[in-house]
């Protein structure tokens, strides 16, 4: 089964507004990755966190981490169109296996 | 050079065929993974190499056969596939079990 899910599968908003992710993960891990990757295209790394940070910026970016509850959520402030893409989630459990979410798929309307 | 490039950018075989995929990166990475991915699914992992050592192998079958000729390069022996491991192929590097950097992959079908 997946270490990561997230929620929502899908996401549509306007141009502006803040779009929210969230991915919940099963065992505990030592870092949590967020990518992003545009349709048919490889993965682009946005934000790490490690087990031991419970929040971290990246320009538009927010990611917080909840080791008690098992759960991450990434942020992303004031979208634009050029953000539409899935969003994955990817956990490391520690050595170098890292097991990706299932992904939420976000479209910006102009 | 944060670049992980791949070739080809697309390769249709049949099920008899031999081809390879190849993976390259220079940022000095002792870590590098193969990954299948099909249409709006996440990436699965299939190998991964560190030290130029296989040191995973997800239970993937013998007709994917990995190569790590040196620590820059990443190949992928394709033999005998069928039709539903037609997918998007991804490489990626990392130092560590961290940040990956992903090429653009190979988008394969086979017929």
């Amino acid at each position: 089964s997946q270490q990561g899910e997230e929620d929502p599968q899908a996401l549509s908003i306007q141009e502006g507004e803040n779009a929210t992710m969230n991915c919940s993960y099963k065992t505990s891990i030592n870092n949590l990755q967020w990518y992003r990757q545009n349709s048919g295209r490889g993965l682009v790394h946005l934000i790490l966190i490690r087990s031991n940070e419970r929040e971290k910026h990246s320009g538009r970016l927010r990611v917080t981490l909840d080791t008690s509850k098992k759960s991450s959520s990434l942020l992303i402030t004031a979208s634009r169109a050029a953000d539409t893409a899935s969003y994955f989630c990817a956990t490391n459990t520690g050595g170098f296996k890292t097991i990706f979410g299932a992904g939420t798929r976000l479209f910006v309307k102009a | 050079d944060t670049e992980v490039t791949q070739t080809p950018k697309h390769l249709v075989m049949g099920m008899t065929n031999k081809k390879s995929l190849k993976c390259e990166q220079h940022m000095g990475h002792r870590a590098m993974y193969w990954y299948k991915q099909k249409a709006k699914k996440p990436p699965e992992l299939m190998f991964v190499y560190s030290y130029e050592k296989l040191s995973i192998n997800e239970s993937v079958p013998s007709r994917f056969s990995p190569e790590c000729p040196n620590s820059s390069l990443l190949n992928l022996h394709l033999h005998a596939l069928q039709p539903e491991d037609s997918a998007l192929y991804l490489c990626a590097s990392s130092r560590a079990g961290d940040t990956q950097y992903f090429g653009p992959g190979t988008r394969l079908t086979v017929l």
